[in-house]
C-alpha cells in the first residue's frame, strides 16, 4: 500500500519568496507513479505534474520546479519567486500503477504581499 | 473538452433523505474516481471504476452509499438515508488508463452536500 507523509502543514511566506514543500512517500513497488496537484482557494483540484518511478530527472516548468530523490523516497516542490495566486492546498499522491491515487493531508501554502 | 462535470454543483438536505450526485467523465478517459473531502478526513477516495467495472470500493463508508456507472459518460453516487456526518465536497474524477500505466486525474468541480 502506499503511504504519503506532507509534514508542513501551513507555511507562510512573503512574496517574492521561494518555497519548498516536502513530500515523502512509502512504496514496496517498482513501478509507481508521483503527482502534485493544487487546490487553490475556490475548491477546484488542478493537476500539477506526474512522474514515473523510473524518470528521476528533476523537472521545471516556470516557477514551478520538482526534486525526484528515490534514494530517499521523497518529491520535492519548489516555488521560486512565490506569488500571491500560489496561496492553495498543495496535495502530493503517490500511486501504485493501476490503482487510485492516494492523497496526503496536504500543505497550505500562503503567501502575502 | 469540458473537463469532468458534477451535478449538483451544491445540495442541502435533511437528514434520512436520499441524495444522488452525478457525474460525467472527460471523453475518451476510462477510469472514473469518486472522492469525499473534509476537513477531518482530508480527501479520501470512495470508490474506483475502471472501464464502468467497479474495481476498488474499499472507501466507501458503509451500505448507505452506493456507486453506479452504467455506461462509459455517467456515473451516480448515491446516499440512502443520509445523515449530517455525510456533509462533505464529493468529488468526481476522470483518467485514461491503459494497463498497469496511470495519468492524471482531472477532477470536476465537486458537490458540496450538507446535510442538516
Amino acid at each position: 500500500a502506499q503511504k504519503v507523509t506532507q509534514a508542513q502543514t501551513e507555511i507562510s511566506v512573503v512574496e517574492k519568496e521561494d518555497v519548498t514543500l516536502d513530500c515523502v512517500y512509502e512504496t514496496r513497488d517498482t513501478t509507481y507513479y508521483l503527482f502534485w496537484y493544487k487546490q487553490p482557494p475556490s475548491g477546484e483540484l488542478v493537476f500539477l505534474i506526474r512522474r514515473n518511478s523510473f524518470d528521476e530527472q528533476n523537472e521545471i516548468s516556470g516557477r514551478y520546479s520538482w526534486n525526484f530523490q528515490k534514494s530517499t523516497s521523497s518529491f520535492n516542490f519548489t516555488i521560486t519567486a512565490s506569488q500571491v495566486v500560489d496561496s492553495a492546498v498543495y496535495f502530493c499522491a503517490p500511486n501504485q500503477a493501476g490503482t487510485a491515487l492516494i492523497f496526503g493531508k496536504g500543505t497550505t501554502l500562503s503567501v502575502s504581499s | 473538452d469540458a473537463g469532468v462535470i458534477q451535478s449538483p454543483r451544491h445540495e442541502v438536505t435533511e437528514m434520512g433523505q436520499e441524495v444522488t450526485l452525478r457525474c460525467k467523465p472527460i471523453s475518451g478517459h476510462n477510469s472514473l474516481f469518486w472522492y469525499r473531502q473534509t476537513m477531518m478526513r482530508g480527501l479520501e477516495l470512495l470508490i474506483y471504476f475502471n472501464n464502468n467495472v467497479p474495481i476498488d470500493d474499499s472507501g466507501m463508508p458503509e451500505d448507505r452509499f452506493s456507486a453506479k456507472m452504467p455506461n462509459a459518460s455517467f456515473s451516480t453516487l448515491k446516499i440512502q438515508p443520509s445523515e449530517p456526518r455525510d456533509s462533505a465536497v464529493y468529488f468526481c474524477a476522470s483518467s485514461f488508463s491503459q494497463g498497469l500505466t496511470t495519468y492524471e486525474q482531472y477532477f470536476g468541480p465537486g458537490t458540496r452536500l450538507t446535510v442538516t
